[in-house]
């Protein structure tokens, strides 16, 4: 089982309509999380953060589920703006070497006119 | 102030031979960490350094090596290259070697190798 899985899409959706992805985590200590947002041929970009009581940032909701190992990213309203690959990244920092930062596969979402 | 900075931006190499990729974090940020990216992948992570010692190190062979120098920044080194070894190189940069909340890593805008 990977570390952090993620659907990989593709989502596409019409501008306007709401979406969601979902991430689930293998290790249960894990300390923190992340959402990034990856355009084509560019470098990943931070999101936003995820706490456990869940955050709001404009049109986007992030929320953290311990008890089942999942993290969801919301978006509401999209744009065509929005059309990139979201990456959930899981903080391990303090465990094993190889396992410090993780990041999943990512899903990719296409917003269309 | 300058963001993370990689160089060079892209690089053609032949099977076998050696290449090493630079960073430069930002001012202040003491971590580098180096991710290889391969189309249709999230990053994964190589190495990471904080305050110059090896802070962590990913299922990557031996032919990959890397060095954070005085001023912080690093270089990725690898050996023997292979067609396989063909990616998006990213450094991230931090204040400290984990990632906080709301900073998290900030990504250079990464190597592009090919190998052939």
């Amino acid at each position: 089982r990977k570390e952090v899985e993620q659907d990989p899409g593709p989502f596409n959706v019409p501008e306007g309509a709401t979406v969601a992805f979902n991430c689930t985590y293998s290790n249960s200590a894990s300390q923190s999380f992340f959402w990034y947002r990856q355009d084509c041929r560019k470098e990943p970009k931070l999101l936003m953060s995820v706490y456990s009581s869940g955050n709001e940032d404009g049109r986007f909701t992030a929320q953290l589920n311990r008890a089942s190992q999942y993290i969801s990213l919301l978006i509401r309203d999209s744009k065509l703006s929005d059309s990139a690959t979201y990456l959930c990244v899981v903080n391990n920092w303090g465990y094993s070497s190889a396992s410090k930062i993780i990041f999943g596969s990512g899903t990719r979402l296409s917003i269309r006119p | 102030d300058a963001g993370v900075t990689q160089s060079p931006t892209h690089l053609i190499k032949t099977r076998g031979q050696h290449v090493t990729l630079r960073c430069s974090p930002i001012s202040g940020h003491k971590s580098v960490s180096w991710y290889q990216q391969v189309l249709g992948q999230g990053p994964q992570f190589i190495f990471q350094y904080y305050e110059k010692e090896e802070r962590g190190r990913g299922n990557f062979p031996d032919r990959f090596s890397a060095r954070q120098f005085p001023n912080y920044s690093s270089e990725l080194n690898v050996n023997a290259l292979l067609l396989g070894d063909s990616a998006l190189y990213l450094c991230a940069s931090s204040l400290s070697g984990e990632p906080l909340p709301n900073y998290g890593y900030t990504f250079g805008s990464g190597t592009r190798l090919t190998v052939v």
